[in-house]
């Protein structure tokens, strides 16, 4: 079983939709989260950092986690075609070693 | 710019020979992570040093090699490659164990023929 699972998508939405982007998890023993954002292929780059449960909010996008369910989800509010990557999730239990998702691709329609 | 600096950017090579792959932190990053990227396996973790010392390995082959310098620049050696080695290589620096999450260079796309 894999540590991180991830749907690949691909998501496609319209503008100005809110996106909801999921993982779950195997360990209960994570407990740092982190999503990255990734264009064509260049490095990911990070989005949110979390440690341990709730919620975090950095403008359009909020981070949240449900450690009941082993269950990390991104959301962002009024999408731009901007937004359109590939979205990874990195869970980690030491915050050394963090273990990526496959990432979810998505697309959003002006 | 991230601050993370990788070079070369693309690296074209043949089956059986070896290159290596070079990356500088963030400035004041103490620790550094190098990441396998294809496109089936997605982002495998390979290995963290940390100061110079080795902190974490994952599942790095061993026909690969890495180590980090005391200015704390790394380097990592891939050998014997195999058309399968083709993929992204992604380093990413942080400042001590990751906390604050990771910053990643813009990778080494090496392409084994």
């Amino acid at each position: 079983q894999k540590e991180v699972e991830q749907d690949p998508g691909p998501l496609s939405v319209p503008e100005g939709a809110i996106v909801s982007l999921n993982c779950t998890y195997s360990n209960s023993a994570f407990q740092y989260f982190m999503w990255y954002r990734q264009y064509s292929r260049k490095g990911p780059e990070l989005l949110m950092y979390t440690y341990s449960s709730g919620n975090k909010e950095d403008g359009r996008f909020t981070a949240q986690v449900d450690k009941s369910s082993k269950y990390i989800s991104l959301f962002i509010r009024d999408s731009q075609p901007s937004d359109s990557a590939t979205y990874l999730c990195a869970i980690s239990n030491t915050g050394n070693q963090f273990y990526f998702g496959t990432g979810t691709s998505l697309t959003v329609i002006p | 710019d991230s601050g993370v600096t990788q070079t070369p950017k693309h690296l074209i090579t043949a089956t059986g020979q070896r290159v290596t792959l070079r990356c500088s932190p963030r400035s004041g990053d103490l620790s550094v992570y190098w990441y396998q990227q294809s496109l089936d396996q997605g982002l495998q973790f390979l290995i963290q040093y940390y100061n110079g010392e080795e902190r974490a390995k994952g599942n790095i082959l061993e026909r690969f090699s890495a180590q980090q310098f005391p200015d704390l620049h790394s380097e990592l050696n891939l050998s014997s490659l195999e058309l399968g080695d083709s993929a992204l290589y992604f380093c990413a620096s942080s400042t001590s164990r990751g906390a604050g999450g990771y910053t990643f260079g813009s990778g080494t796309r090496l392409t084994v023929v």
